[in-house]
């Protein structure tokens, strides 16, 4: 069985600040790996997917990956309420399981006016 | 509008009924998921299809089943050998493409009478 650990929060950070999300895994052979934003009562929604290791910036988020050290990371520069949420962290399945995703069981962020 | 439609948004079932979440896509996608989601938890595979007529289990595919007779088409049954049924239930799907990221449909809501 294939381990995605995230920090379980909640985290809370104010208005303007960077919200640092982080995501661990086991399976030091993941090659894809992919951030989902829900809010409360709604579905997944994708934010960003990193493939390869260093940052990958869009807009006001940024996802970092180090494979060597078998984490990934998810940076919200000047967080807003609207980002108030459960952020999901997965790993792409390998081999046989090369068709699925691992979650994360997900990290709660409040951002206070 | 392209996309990946549950329904009903809300179900109830009483003691010993078997009931049927539909799930269908209109995005040409190969592959499509079951996940569970219980309050405060993160996402658990149920059943996974990444071809017409094949399915693989997933980590709790216990009371559950499914089928997969057409492309656009992937149901869940829950059985009433599934004694805790209350849950959220996503359908997703993806492009059996390289490093595709999964989909959500905006699930349904199952609660026993």
């Amino acid at each position: 069985q294939k381990e995605v650990e995230q920090n379980s929060g909640p985290l809370s950070v104010p208005e303007g600040a960077i919200a640092s999300l982080n995501c661990t895994y086991s399976d030091r052979g993941s090659q894809s790996f992919f951030w989902y934003r829900q809010y409360s009562g709604k579905s997944p929604e994708l934010i960003m997917f990193i493939y390869s290791n260093g940052d990958k910036e869009d807009g006001r988020f940024t996802a970092q990956l180090n494979k060597a050290s078998q984490y990934v990371s998810l940076l919200i520069r000047d967080s807003q309420p609207s980002d108030s949420a459960t952020y999901l962290c997965a790993v792409r399945g390998r081999g046989s399981t090369l068709g699925r995703l691992y979650f994360g069981r997900g990290t709660q962020l409040t951002v206070w006016p | 509008d392209g996309g990946i439609t549950q329904s009903p948004k809300y179900l109830f079932r009483k003691e010993g009924q078997n009931v049927t979440l539909s799930c269908e896509q209109n995005l040409n996608h190969d592959a499509m998921y079951w996940y569970r989601q219980d309050p405060g938890q993160g996402l658990r595979l149920i059943y996974y299809s990444q071809i017409v007529n094949d399915f693989q289990k997933g980590d709790i595919a216990e009371g559950y089943s499914v089928s997969r007779e057409k492309k656009e088409s992937f149901p869940l049954t829950v059985t009433s050998a599934q004694k805790n049924p209350t849950a959220f239930y996503l359908c997703a799907s993806r492009a059996d493409r390289d490093n595709q990221p999964q989909h959500f449909g905006d699930g349904t809501r199952l609660s026993i009478l």
